[in-house]
C-alpha cells in the first residue's frame, strides 16, 4: 500500500528534551511538510522540503529542525527550545501531477 | 497575506438532510483549493482537490464548488449519515511558487450528523 507512516503514535516529552518524529513515504514524492495542530487554531507549517537535502522554514519554525537526507523520509526534531511543543504533529507529501497533499496520521507530543 | 476561513465552526444536523459548509480565502491567487476530513485524532483524508481553472468536482455524495471571483468554495454533502460526523477543512494552495505549495488551513467545521 502506498501511503505515509508516521511514528511514534504517541510521544511524552520531560523538560529540556530534545524529541525526533519520523515521517516516511513510499509515494515517490519530492515535496514533504510538517504542520502542526493545536485546537481551534488549525494546522500551521513548521518546516518544508521540496527536494532531497533541501527544506524551507515555514511560520512556525523556530525551536525544530528537519533533515531531508532520503527522498523517502523527513524527520522532525522538537528542541528544548521550543517553549510550548505540546500538540499534534502531521507530516504531508505532495504529488507532483495535481499538487493534491496527503497526510500521515499523525503524533501527539506531550510535555510532562 | 492569505487567510482562509469557514464557518460555521461547528454543525449539527438530524440524518438524511443535505447541507453545505463553507470556505472563504482572501487572495484569489491560489493553484488549488482541497477539502479534507478528519476524524478525531487521525490525520487528514483528501476529499475533493479542485484546480484553479475548474469550477466544481464531485465524489459520490461529495460536491465542492470554486469561485475564485468571490473568494468562496463550498462542500455540498447530500443524504448526509451518522459516518458522515468528523471535522471538515479546506485549505488554499498559493499561486506563488515560491511558498512551496504550502496549503493555508481555515480552522475546519466541526460535523455531527444525528441518527
Amino acid at each position: 500500500d502506498g501511503g505515509i507512516t508516521q511514528s511514534p503514535k504517541y510521544l511524552f516529552r520531560k523538560e529540556g528534551q530534545n524529541v525526533t518524529l519520523s515521517c516516511e513515504q513510499n509515494l515517490n514524492h519530492d515535496a514533504m511538510y510538517w504542520y502542526r495542530q493545536d485546537p481551534g487554531q488549525g494546522l500551521r507549517l513548521i518546516y518544508y522540503s521540496q527536494i532531497v537535502n533541501d527544506f524551507q522554514k515555514g511560520d512556525i519554525a523556530e525551536g525544530y529542525s528537519v533533515s531531508r537526507e532520503k527522498k523517502e523520509s523527513f524527520p522532525l526534531t522538537v528542541t528544548s527550545a521550543q517553549k510550548n511543543p505540546t500538540a499534534f504533529y502531521l507530516c504531508a507529501s505532495r504529488g507532483d501531477l495535481y499538487n493534491e497533499q496527503f497526510f500521515g496520521p499523525g503524533t501527539r507530543l506531550t510535555v510532562l | 497575506k492569505q487567510e482562509v476561513t469557514q464557518i460555521p465552526a461547528a454543525l449539527s444536523v438530524p440524518e438524511g438532510e443535505n447541507l453545505v459548509l463553507n470556505c472563504s480565502f482572501t487572495d484569489s491567487a491560489i493553484y488549488n483549493l482541497q477539502w479534507f476530513r478528519q476524524d478525531p485524532g487521525k490525520g487528514l483524508t483528501s476529499l475533493l482537490l479542485i484546480q484553479s481553472s475548474q469550477r466544481e468536482q464531485t465524489s459520490g455524495r461529495l460536491n465542492a464548488s470554486l469561485d475564485k471571483s468571490s473568494g468562496r468554495s463550498t462542500l455540498y454533502i447530500a443524504a448526509s449519515q451518522p459516518g458522515d460526523s468528523a471535522t471538515y477543512l479546506c485549505a488554499a494552495t498559493p499561486w506563488d511558487y515560491n511558498q512551496g505549495g504550502k496549503l493555508i488551513f481555515g480552522q475546519g467545521t466541526e460535523l455531527s450528523v444525528k441518527p
